[in-house]
């Protein structure tokens, strides 16, 4: 069964750093294109950036101003989000994505792991 | 404010069809670029419902088909049931912006 698993939670302090996981199973990792998508408490979802662990190339949306960094461990067929500082602002639940072999779509879902910063 | 607006609400009684319109630009839907649904039930994380504007994907019930015109696209369902109860997104792609993009999210209530 594809799948993707992420923690359930992560609790930070303004400042901090925070690296978050997601680790695929079921399809063979380096060969499609994973990344992350955010959403905020009752608010919408955005796409945050993808990776494909395979080459690695990684793809930002640019109002994220490089504030997060995608990357992946073929190894253990595991990627990242992470965050050399985290802000309040920062805090939502983070879903990790898979893209669609056939377009830009996101065809797999984590549950996602839900993130908290807060002093 | 999103790239791709959706009615923030849409409602309708069991057995009824909804719409729920998508409305793009030149620099996304209108360019060519796809349009992707999701299904977020309350609590869970989103579902892909549609790609590549009316693909369905195995399991999605064909109650659910996709259309696109223009700079828009729309999600239809037809014999509304109580569990369709979520909030739908529309996804593309924009060119000018290098990236994906969703659209605000349209709360379904089945009366």
């Amino acid at each position: 069964e594809e799948q993707l698993v992420q923690p359930g939670a992560a609790v930070k302090k303004p400042g901090e750093s925070l690296k978050i996981s997601c680790k695929a199973s079921g399809y063979s990792f380096t060969n499609e294109w994973i990344g992350w998508v955010r959403q905020k408490s009752g608010k919408g979802l955005e796409w945050m950036g993808v990776i494909f662990p395979g080459e690695p190339d990684a793809r930002y949306n640019p109002s994220l101003q490089g504030r997060v960094t995608v990357s992946a461990d073929k190894s253990i067929s595991t990627t990242f989000l992470q965050w050399l500082s985290v802000e309040p602002s920062d805090s939502a639940m983070y879903f990790c994505v898979r893209i669609g072999a056939a377009g830009w779509f996101f065809d797999l879902w984590g549950r996602g792991t839900l993130v908290t910063v807060s002093s | 404010q999103s790239v791709l607006t959706q009615p923030p609400s849409v409602s309708g009684a069991p057995g009824q069809r909804v719409t729920i319109s998508c409305a793009g630009s030149n620099s996304n839907i209108g360019a060519g670029f796809e349009v992707h649904w999701y299904q977020q039930l309350p609590g869970t994380a989103p579902k892909l419902l549609m790609s590549g504007n009316t693909n369905r994907p195995s399991g999605v019930p064909d109650r659910f088909s996709g259309s696109k015109s223009g700079t828009s696209a729309s999600l239809a369902i037809t014999g509304l049931q109580a569990d369709d109860a979520a909030d739908y997104y529309c996804q593309s792609y924009d060119s000018s912006l290098s990236g994906v993009v969703f659209g605000g999210g349209t709360k379904l209530t089945v009366l």
